[in-house]
């Protein structure tokens, strides 16, 4: 069974750091592109960032509104994906979603999510 | 970016009824377009890719439509446990882009 576990959200001050884990379970985690995408309060979806899978060298993407401050990363040994965030604002308070990507290539959406975990950016 | 435009933005429907939702792209995104529901408190369920494409183990009733620019998702014989808000996605482009999303609503 395919799963995806965030940890890692919190209150964190404006202009701090913080790392989002995300655990997959019951597939080849290297074989997918893996996504972050968050959700402010009451809000829409936002998509925050890309890594594509190995056969694609874990290439990454970023929205404009999160490039230059989060960074994501994987350790494919444990089946980690990672979002380190730094220079939080107010608006990166949000739901942070770690998602699969159907298929082994980036023309498919996301067919698996985790539970999602807030963070929350207030002083 | 290409912006997604949903339309409605609440849509108020009764058990039995026939739902549809619009999606329209500011540019074409041929068929890379998605729609997900989502329900208070939870992750996003996948429903259609590709436009028209059943997610596996999505009911039926649920179907995509469009091409180019124009999208819709329609929900035959809405149940209970569709009342909940939709949103579609394009995956053509960087950066990836949702709709702004459809409550749908119990009459």
């Amino acid at each position: 069974e395919v799963q995806l576990v965030e940890s890692g959200g919190g209150l964190v001050q404006p202009g701090g750091s913080l790392r989002l884990s995300c655990e997959a379970s019951g597939f080849t985690c290297s074989d997918h592109y893996m996504d972050w995408v968050r959700q402010a309060p009451g809000k829409g979806l936002e998509w925050v960032a890309r890594s594509r899978n190995k056969a694609n060298s874990y290439t990454t993407e970023y929205a404009a509104s999160v490039k230059g401050r989060f960074t994501i990363s994987r350790d494919n040994s444990k089946n980690f994906l990672y979002l380190q965030m730094n220079s939080l604002t107010t608006e990166d308070t949000a739901v942070y979603y770690c998602a699969r990507v159907r298929d082994s290539d980036g023309w498919f959406p996301f067919d698996y999510w985790g539970q999602g975990t807030l963070v929350t950016v207030s002083s | 970016d290409i912006q997604m435009t949903q339309s409605p933005s609440t849509l108020s429907a009764s058990v039995g009824d026939r739902v549809t939702i619009t999606c329209r792209a500011s540019q074409s995104i041929n068929n890379y377009l998605a729609w997900y529901q989502q329900k208070p408190g939870k992750a996003p369920k996948l429903l259609i890719y590709q436009a028209s494409s059943l997610q596996s183990g999505v009911p039926s009733r649920f179907s995509g439509s469009g091409s180019g620019t124009g999208f819709t998702l329609t929900i035959s014989n809405l149940q209970p446990d569709d009342f909940a808000t939709y949103y579609c996605q394009q995956y053509n482009s960087y950066s990836l882009t949702f709709g702004g999303g459809t409550k749908v609503e119990i009459k």
